[in-house]
């Protein structure tokens, strides 16, 4: 069964940076599409951002666009996502999710993470 | 305000049949499939269904999906306790060039 173990969560005011971190394993990761997708508390899905096998194409939401960044290191299997400037609607569980091959034209994503909390707070 | 449409609640009473919908435009759910996904209180989300209508391994038969026009459903009957969760359609958005969820509905058995 293929492992998301998502971390770097945590605690920050308004207007700092986090990065997370999400590994994967039992998988050809370098063969997989990743995604990160939020849940503010008492909220739906929304979707972050996704980045491709290779790591050349990428999704980033109209909501974090130009303040997070999505990328990957396929010699460590892992994936990141870079938080800057961020806000207090930012607070959510941050999930890791992946699927087989390409991302475009999908809502699918086969395998998630548990997820890490993100609090933007002052 | 997401861009798929779905009611935020939904419930039946044990061995029932219900239906949840998800609503999108031609931008979406016309040109792309739909994809469910089950979330637990407290866990994460779960992959469902896919390509409309295909469940993934070990989903019961008793859950079913559809597509057509704008819309989508997901189909559940014989409803079960182990069903209350929340569920979310997602799909392709062209416009946007990105996946979207719908909103989620609340399933509710009684």
């Amino acid at each position: 069964q293929v492992q998301l173990v998502e971390s770097g969560g945590g605690v920050v005011p308004p207007g700092r940076s986090l990065r997370l971190s999400c590994t994967a394993s039992r998988i050809s990761f370098s063969n997989y599409a990743l995604h990160w997708i939020r849940q503010a508390p008492g909220k739906g899905l929304e979707w972050v951002a996704v980045i491709s096998s290779d790591g050349s194409d990428d999704y980033v939401a109209g909501s974090v666009k130009g303040r997070f960044t999505i990328s990957r290191d396929n010699s460590k299997n892992m994936v990141y996502l870079q938080m800057n400037s961020l806000r207090i609607e930012d607070t959510a569980v941050y999930y890791c999710a992946s699927r087989r091959g390409g991302f475009s034209g999908s809502g699918r994503t086969d395998y998630w993470g548990q997820g890490t909390s993100v609090t933007v707070s002052s | 305000q997401s861009v798929l449409t779905q009611p935020p609640s939904v419930s039946g009473a044990p061995r029932q049949r219900v239906t949840i919908s998800c609503s999108g435009n031609s931008s979406n759910i016309v040109k792309n499939a739909v994809t469910w996904y089950q979330q637990v209180p407290g866990k994460a989300p779960k992959l469902l269904m896919y390509y409309d209508n295909l469940k993934t391994a070990g989903v019961s038969d008793r859950f079913s999906g559809s597509r057509s026009g704008t819309s989508a459903s997901l189909a559940i009957s014989g409803l079960q306790s182990e069903d209350e969760a929340d569920y979310y359609c997602a799909t392709w958005d062209d416009s946007l060039n990105g996946p979207v969820f719908g909103g989620g509905t609340k399933l509710t058995v009684l």
